[in-house]
């Protein structure tokens, strides 16, 4: 069964940082590209950045540009997000999902875990 | 940046009644175009890809059409675990967008 575990989530100061992990279980990470996708308090969802099925290359929100880095490790099966100089707009929920379709990235989403939280506050 | 409106932000329905949704694109999409459910506390689980594709388990209740810029979710008869909120997202071009949501409310 495919489960998608997100964590690192916490409470931090604006200009801090933080390092999100995707644990995948139930399929091989390094035959997919997987994203992550962000859901502000009672907000919608905005999408965040994209890693290649081998981690060769990136696409990244303009939001968060220079700031965030997506990277994964396939042999511990895991996706991750370096969050840094972030601020209030950033606080939310953290989902990762999987890249469904054949067009590396441009792609429906499969969602799999509950997130994790992030909140930016002084 | 593809812009996705969705209208109405909310509708209110009974059980056993039709619902539509609608999702529209700042440019045409072609039929890069996929559907979501999400509950409170829970991740997004896809309905529908390709406009009209229904994702694995997805009840034929759920249903799409449309293309370019203009696109529908219609859920044919409203069960009870169909209360939630909808987004639609373009995969088109980067970067991927997704619309505001609608809350499908009990009437």
């Amino acid at each position: 069964q495919v489960q998608l575990v997100e964590s690192g989530g916490d409470a931090i100061q604006p200009g801090g940082s933080l390092r999100l992990s995707c644990a995948a279980s139930g399929f091989a990470l390094s035959d997919f590209g997987m994203h992550w996708v962000r859901q502000g308090p009672g907000k919608g969802l905005e999408w965040v950045a994209f890693n290649r099925y081998d981690g060769t290359s990136a696409n990244y929100a303009e939001s968060v540009k220079g700031r965030f880095t997506i990277y994964r490790d396939n042999s511990q099966n895991t996706l991750y997000l370096e969050v840094d100089s972030l601020t209030v707009d950033d606080t939310g929920v953290y989902f990762c999902a999987k890249d469904l379709s054949p067009r590396n990235g441009l792609s429906w989403l499969g969602f799999g875990g509950p997130g994790t939280l992030v909140t930016v506050s002084s | 940046d593809i812009v996705m409106t969705q209208s109405p932000a909310t509708l209110s329905v009974s059980p056993g009644e039709r619902a539509t949704l609608f999702c529209r694109a700042s440019q045409s999409v072609t039929g890069y175009l996929t559907w979501y459910q999400q509950k409170p506390g829970q991740a997004p689980r896809l309905l529908l890809y390709g406009v009209s594709t229904r994702a694995t388990d997805i009840p034929a209740r759920f249903s799409g059409s449309g293309s370019g810029t203009e696109f529908t979710l219609t859920i044919s008869s409203l069960q009870s675990e169909d209360f939630a909120v909808y987004y639609c997202q373009q995969y088109n071009s980067w970067p991927l967008t997704f619309g505001g949501g609608t809350r499908v409310e009990l009437k």
